[in-house]
């Protein structure tokens, strides 16, 4: 069964501050991995895709990154807008349903 | 290009009742997932429709059910409600993406 772990439940930041989020996964066959935007009371908004270990891509302050157990997002000179749940979530060659993460909720100090 | 729409956006039921739930995907998109969220759980898959059939399901018990019209809108069905079946229900439409609407938040009393 898909597992998708992301760590630290929750991080708060000052404007500027650089961190990094954590997505671990155990898929038996990775189909890609997806990183959402969640704002409250909102549905969750697409960020990036992930196909294969080494794979990166950037939009605006963030990049994310993939190896073959775990995927970061990296959070350059965050800004109060950035504040959000980031979730991640995969999905495997098998199947067509996405496995969420708890999400990681981000909050940025002015 | 309009977004992935859902209707209601906000419900309150009372136990035993049922309600029925809908999305518009994106225009073109005949993929249609629907997701339950709660604060406990996350964001937990209940089923994919593609077509008109239910290509996938997830861990959810018969009262949760769902079907797609052939303008790829779909419906979703929850009978007997429960106080346990609170929370933000998402409808994500797509392929390999998956966009999601704004959820219909259900309060069941």
């Amino acid at each position: 069964e898909d597992q998708v772990t992301q760590s630290p439940e929750a991080l708060r930041l000052q404007e500027g501050e650089s961190s990094s989020l954590n997505c671990s996964y155990t898929v038996s066959g990775l189909r890609g991995l997806f990183w959402y935007r969640q704002d409250p009371g909102k549905g969750p908004e697409f960020l990036f895709t992930l196909y294969s270990a080494g794979e990166e891509k950037e939009k605006e302050r963030l990049k994310a990154t993939l190896t073959k157990k775990e995927s970061f997002l990296h959070i350059t000179a965050p800004k109060p807008e950035d504040s959000a749940t980031y979730l991640c979530a995969v999905r495997e060659t098998s199947g067509s349903r996405l496995t969420f993460g708890e999400g990681t909720q981000l909050t940025v100090n002015p | 290009k309009a977004g992935v729409t859902q209707t209601p956006r906000y419900l309150i039921k009372t136990r035993g009742q049922q309600v029925t739930l809908s999305c518009s995907p994106i225009s073109g998109h005949r993929s249609v997932s629907w997701y339950q969220q709660t604060p406990g759980q996350g964001l937990q898959f209940l089923f994919e429709y593609f077509s008109e059939t239910q290509r996938n399901k997830g861990n959810f018990p018969g009262r949760f059910s769902g079907r797609q019209f052939s303008n790829s809108r779909s419906e979703m069905n929850v009978s007997t409600l429960e106080l346990g079946d609170s929370a933000l229900y998402l409808c994500a439409s797509g392929g390999v993406v998956r966009y999601f609407g704004p959820g219909t938040r259900l309060t069941v009393l």
